[in-house]
């Protein structure tokens, strides 16, 4: 059983481009969130989506946003990139139930680079 | 957002027990204390979960403060595998809510 697939695995951009990161989640999973983590730091949650729709988003600008597709994936799309967007970004996958119970399975990531 | 707090970071010699604690004072009666770890150059993984009872895996134990205000993550005999970033974070009362990481503690394992 594939775990959460990410790619790309490595990107380099240059300041004002745009980015497009995509995510397959576990199978069985119907959520997908987004991280950000910068190097030394824990990661920062960016959005969760469940049913094509945005649930949950942290503190993220708008040139950060997301789409969820009828099979469960995801993309993460970064508009005007700044060299502060140099990170790894992680995705995670889970399934809905009304407990805390339920476990995140994260992705390798998606490092991008902006020159 | 509930928060937890964690020790920077901890270091311990192979194959001695090592416990990594965790405080999160602001829990509610409906959060589950979760652990995950982050290996170098890998995304976090899951270690273990609970609510009020201590728990066992085949990775770690888990034992949970009779008031909840605290916890500890308990690796019976470290290994140098073991050497990551290890964070406890609060699921809230339904997975719909954003989960919150800090910076969680650097574990360096000694040979």
């Amino acid at each position: 059983d594939a775990g959460v697939t990410q790619s790309p695995t490595h990107l380099i951009k240059t300041r004002g481009q745009q980015v497009t990161l995509r995510c397959s989640p576990k199978s069985g999973h119907d959520t997908v969130s987004w991280y950000q983590q910068a190097l030394g730091q824990g990661p920062q949650f960016i959005f969760q989506y469940y049913e094509e729709e945005e649930r949950q988003r942290g503190n993220f600008p708008d040139r950060f946003s997301g789409h969820q597709f009828p099979n469960y994936s995801s993309e993460l799309n970064v508009n005007a990139l700044l060299l502060g967007d140099s990170a790894l970004y992680l995705c995670a996958s889970s399934f809905v139930t009304d407990s805390g119970a339920n476990v995140l399975t994260f992705g390798a990531g998606s490092r991008l680079t902006v020159l | 957002d509930a928060k937890t707090t964690q020790p920077n970071s901890m270091e311990s010699n192979e194959e001695e027990p090592v416990h990594l604690p965790c405080n999160h004072s602001t829990i509610s009666g409906t959060d589950y204390i979760h652990w995950y770890r982050q290996l170098p150059s890998q995304g976090p993984e899951y270690v273990i979960h609970g609510l009020t009872s201590n728990v066992n895996n085949r990775m770690a134990s888990l034992a949970i403060a009779e008031d909840r205000k605290s916890s500890t993550l308990i690796l019976h005999r470290a290994t140098l595998r073991d050497a990551a970033v290890y964070y406890c974070i609060l699921r809230f009362g339904t997975s719909y809510d954003k989960v919150i990481f800090g910076p969680g503690t650097s574990l360096s394992v000694i040979p």
